[in-house]
């Protein structure tokens, strides 16, 4: 079946450090997006990549890095310079230009130790 | 931001009831979705209703859209312990990106 994976689905990392969540999607989705949700909170957009090798930031980039070299992947680097990102990572894909058919994945939850 | 707003922030009604969510948004859109985020999980696409659209409905779903007052509601009707979740609304404009709400907790008590 065609859709999002997201790993780890748990992730813990010791302060001072970078880690990269992954994104990979077999539905030939030309954009893909990171979004991070706190607690009883909604989802904010981090970085979005509409084609590959290209990628915009959203609202919340600070502290975050993504790279788009492949069309079906869409990795999400949380660098060091990001102080609070204890936080669930979402990643989703659309189909088409339109704004309809967003697929999110299940999800990643980053903790710091 | 262009993040909208959910209205109630929490729900609690009896199974057989209707739950209806309420959503308020800032900007001009393309469309309006609604998404269902179950406890840790992703989240799953409900339905979509254009700019142009007034109503739409899905299954147990109703969805109107009030371009005028910037804002929608869903009514999930005959609700069951099963649509215990989250709902947000999320509005689309001329990017194409996804900004979301902050989400209705609803509970469905059998």
């Amino acid at each position: 079946d065609g859709g999002i994976t997201q790993s780890p689905k748990y992730l813990f990392r010791k302060e001072g450090q970078n880690v990269t969540l992954s994104c990979e999607q077999n539905l030939n989705h030309d954009a893909m997006y990171w979004y991070r949700q706190d607690p009883g909170q909604g989802l904010r957009l981090i970085y979005y990549s509409q084609i590959v090798n290209d990628f915009q930031k959203g609202d919340i980039a600070e502290g975050y890095s993504v790279s788009r070299e492949k069309k079906e992947s869409f990795p999400l680097t949380v660098t060091s310079a990001q102080k609070n990102p204890t936080a669930f990572y979402l990643c989703a894909s659309r189909a088409d230009r339109s704004g309809s058919g967003y697929t999110f994945g299940s999800g990643t939850r980053l903790t710091v130790v | 931001s262009q993040q909208g707003e959910e209205d109630p922030q929490a729900l609690s009604i009896q199974e057989g009831e209707n739950a209806t969510m309420n959503c308020s948004y800032k900007t001009s859109i393309n469309n309006l979705q609604w998404y269902r985020q179950n406890s840790g999980r992703g989240l799953v696409h409900l339905i979509l209703i254009r700019s142009n659209e007034r109503e739409k409905h899905s299954g147990r779903l109703r969805v109107t859209l009030d371009t005028s007052k910037k804002s929608s509601s869903l009514l999930i009707t005959a609700s069951r312990a099963a649509d215990t979740a989250s709902y947000f609304c999320a509005t689309v404009t001329g990017a194409n990106n996804l900004f979301f709400g902050t989400g209705t907790r609803l509970t469905v008590i059998p």
